[in-house]
């Protein structure tokens, strides 16, 4: 079973591109979460909203509770930001539950 | 700094031979969590905390147990460990219930059970 949905799944951008990851999910939610994991593996929570938009340097991430969607994009994108993108659904009991993740790479 | 450290970060261990995984926080959260991830699977919850001796099953916590005496520690015990096992952890806490506050991830353990 899926609880969640990501794509793409792979991602390829030059750089300065505009980009957008979307995830869509089947439970009911408290929040949802949007994790980073660079190639060492450490993660890195980059949002938690429960609904609207949130923004933080080159990143929004926006949340649509009715549509169960949510979306997290990238403006004037940079190598750096080459890293697997994870939505985390949290649901109404408490229990979280994971995309299998976007990986982006941003070529110079 | 705030930070929640994982040990170890690598261990290779055998079938059967009971293994302890140690998380600690400093930032005197509630909520504590472990997950295993998974190529193709990403990452499921094992087990999660929301306070002192308050522990609860996630979606995978078949083979595992948790304990938490201390706010700040909340170790992963794996008490015969089996090749299923083979996986990366991560241990996480918040505040609160993470749908409140951000989460902070610790570095992984990288486990391999032979």
């Amino acid at each position: 079973k899926n609880e969640v949905e990501q794509s793409p799944q792979n991602l390829t951008a030059q750089e300065g591109e505009f980009i957008t990851i979307n995830c869509s999910y089947s439970v009911g939610i408290s929040a949802l979460h949007w994790l980073q994991q660079h190639p060492g593996g450490g993660i890195v929570s980059l949002f938690m909203l429960s609904s609207g938009k949130k923004k933080h340097g080159r990143l929004i991430a926006t949340i649509n509770i009715q549509e169960k969607h949510s979306s997290l994009h990238i403006t004037a994108s940079h190598p750096r930001d080459s890293a697997v993108y994870i939505c985390a659904p949290l649901t109404t009991g408490n229990q979280f539950y994971f995309g299998t993740g976007t990986s982006l790479t941003v070529i110079p | 700094e705030a930070q929640v450290t994982q040990n170890p970060r690598y261990l290779i261990t055998v079938t059967g031979k009971k293994l302890t995984v140690t998380c600690s926080q400093n930032m005197n959260h509630e909520y504590m969590s472990w997950y295993r991830q998974d190529p193709g699977l990403g990452l499921r919850q094992i087990y999660y905390s929301m306070n002192v001796e308050v522990t609860d099953k996630g979606d995978v916590p078949e083979g595992y147990k948790v304990s938490r005496k201390e706010k700040r520690n909340f170790p992963l015990i794996l008490e015969s460990p089996s090749p299923n096992q083979t996986s990366l952890y991560f241990c996480a806490s918040s505040l609160v219930l993470p749908g409140y506050t951000e989460a902070f991830f610790g570095q992984g353990t990288r486990l391999t059970v032979v």
